[in-house]
């Protein structure tokens, strides 16, 4: 158990939808990443948030958004859905920004779009 | 970011080591070595990382070249449960993980 919580497990819905994402970082953690994993491409980076601010940005569609709340739990928007999207999506956090710093990982959303 | 190689797959025997290589001949001087493996579809697991020294934790040892141009990771004592695909990531100050296709590791009873 990394520490790092996903909800929901698993999602299903319909092309055109909007579905929302949610992340829990580890205790003390104030950096969270999110990434996508589909079949045909591997795990891909899509962004990062430290301590509640954009950090960087990576493969991520205009159509897909996220936030950081004070709280520090993240939460990943996912609109006008597309059947390429099905995919799982995972969250990661780390301490902080230092060079070495490692991620670690939450259990993934699996979501699918029909 | 470094590119790294990897083999496709590798066979190991249960309670044997897994000795998995990496090439990362394009390193830089501020980039360490990751190493992290998914079993089935969950959440990538940190195993290990290292600059130049080679490392050991409880879950497995890295060895660095000098060159830094390669690395191998060691899993002493392979069990059922290391089955997963391992990944090997050269990741430069400041940036993110750019993970490859990885190694698919079976161990075999």
């Amino acid at each position: 158990d990394s520490g790092v919580t996903q909800t929901p497990k698993h999602l299903i819905t319909a092309t055109g939808q909007r579905v929302t994402l949610r992340c829990s970082p580890r205790s003390g953690d104030l950096s969270v990443y999110w990434y996508q994993q589909s079949l045909d491409q591997g795990l891909q980076f899509l962004i990062q948030y430290y301590n509640g601010e954009e950090r960087a940005k990576g493969n991520i569609l205009e159509r897909f958004s996220a936030q950081q709340f004070p709280d520090l739990h993240s939460e990943l928007n996912l609109s006008s859905l597309e059947l390429g999207d099905s995919a799982l999506y995972f969250c990661a956090s780390s301490a902080g920004l230092a060079r070495d710093n490692e991620q670690f990982f939450g259990p993934g959303t699996r979501l699918t779009v029909l | 970011d470094a590119k790294t190689t990897q083999p496709t797959s590798m066979d190991c025997a249960e309670g044997r080591a897994a000795n998995l290589p990496c090439n990362h001949s394009t390193i830089s001087g501020n980039e360490y070595v990751y190493w992290y493996r998914q079993i089935h579809s969950q959440g990538p697991q940190y195993i290990i990382h290292g600059l130049k020294n080679n490392e050991t934790n409880e879950m497995a040892s890295l060895i660095i070249t000098e060159d830094r141009k390669s690395s191998t990771l060691i899993l002493p004592h392979a069990t059922l449960r290391d089955t997963a695909v391992y990944y090997c990531i050269a990741r430069p100050y400041g940036q993110n993980f750019v993970f490859g296709p990885g190694t698919r590791l079976s161990v075999l009873p």
